[in-house]
């Protein structure tokens, strides 16, 4: 089976521009949860889909949202950038996200903000 | 607290065992991992432990759980340079549906020859 994967892997972009990451999970998983990682702020969770549907979201501003589609491939976009939104988005997936249901993680989309 | 804390560095020889050590917030967290990342990479699935069990062995890895303490472990038994990387714990909350992990820190595990 294919892994979780996140495209583009790199993107640069400048203060105020907004930026659309795309992931496809594993086949057949249905939950897709995103998080963002920085050296100072670690790993943090941002939000997961379930058909369709968000069903957790962290504390972060509401430009950065997000969206599954039908398919379970999931986007997740970040409007006005700031340069503290310069991080490694990290998308995972699950096949439901209940019980010891395990997250795989994609490669990670590398943003930087300029 | 309210992070998840992990010591930041960890040093050994190839052959030695490591132990990477975690404290957790949540006494009602159901599943703890250990995830895995190298250099330039996503993370990567080492192993889990369901809340209601002490230890659970995979291999080369052991992982040691004290509810009491809030605190879990990972084992690496013969530590080799490919294991040199950077160690997350995670735990997730409550019995609920949904995937939200908090992660630890990080432990930076160096493997010297």
């Amino acid at each position: 089976k294919a892994g979780v994967t996140q495209t583009p892997r790199y993107l640069i972009k400048t203060r105020g521009q907004q930026v659309t990451l795309s992931c496809s999970p594993i086949s057949g998983h249905r939950s897709v949860s995103w998080y963002q990682q920085t050296p100072g702020q670690g790993l943090q969770f941002l939000f997961e889909y379930f058909s369709e549907t968000q069903r957790n979201k962290g504390n972060f501003p509401g430009r950065f949202s997000g969206r599954q589609f039908s398919n379970s491939r999931s986007e997740m976009n970040v409007s006005t950038l700031e340069l503290g939104d310069s991080a490694l988005y990290l998308c995972a997936s699950s096949l439901s996200g209940s019980g010891g249901d395990t997250q795989y993680f994609g490669p990670g989309t590398r943003l930087t903000v300029l | 607290g309210e992070d998840v804390e992990q010591s930041l560095f960890l040093s050994v020889r190839e052959g030695d065992s490591s132990v990477i050590n975690c404290t957790y917030t949540d006494s009602s967290s159901t599943y703890l991992y250990w995830y895995k990342q190298e250099p330039g990479a996503g993370l990567q699935l080492l192993t889990y432990i369901f809340s209601n069990m002490d230890m659970k062995q995979d291999q080369r890895l052991t992982v040691l759980l004290n509810k009491k303490d809030k605190h879990l472990s990972l084992r690496i038994a013969d530590t080799q340079t490919g294991d040199s990387a950077i160690y997350f714990c995670a735990e997730k909350k409550g019995t609920g549906g949904g995937n939200k992990l908090t992660f630890g820190t990080g432990t930076q595990l160096k493997v010297e020859l």
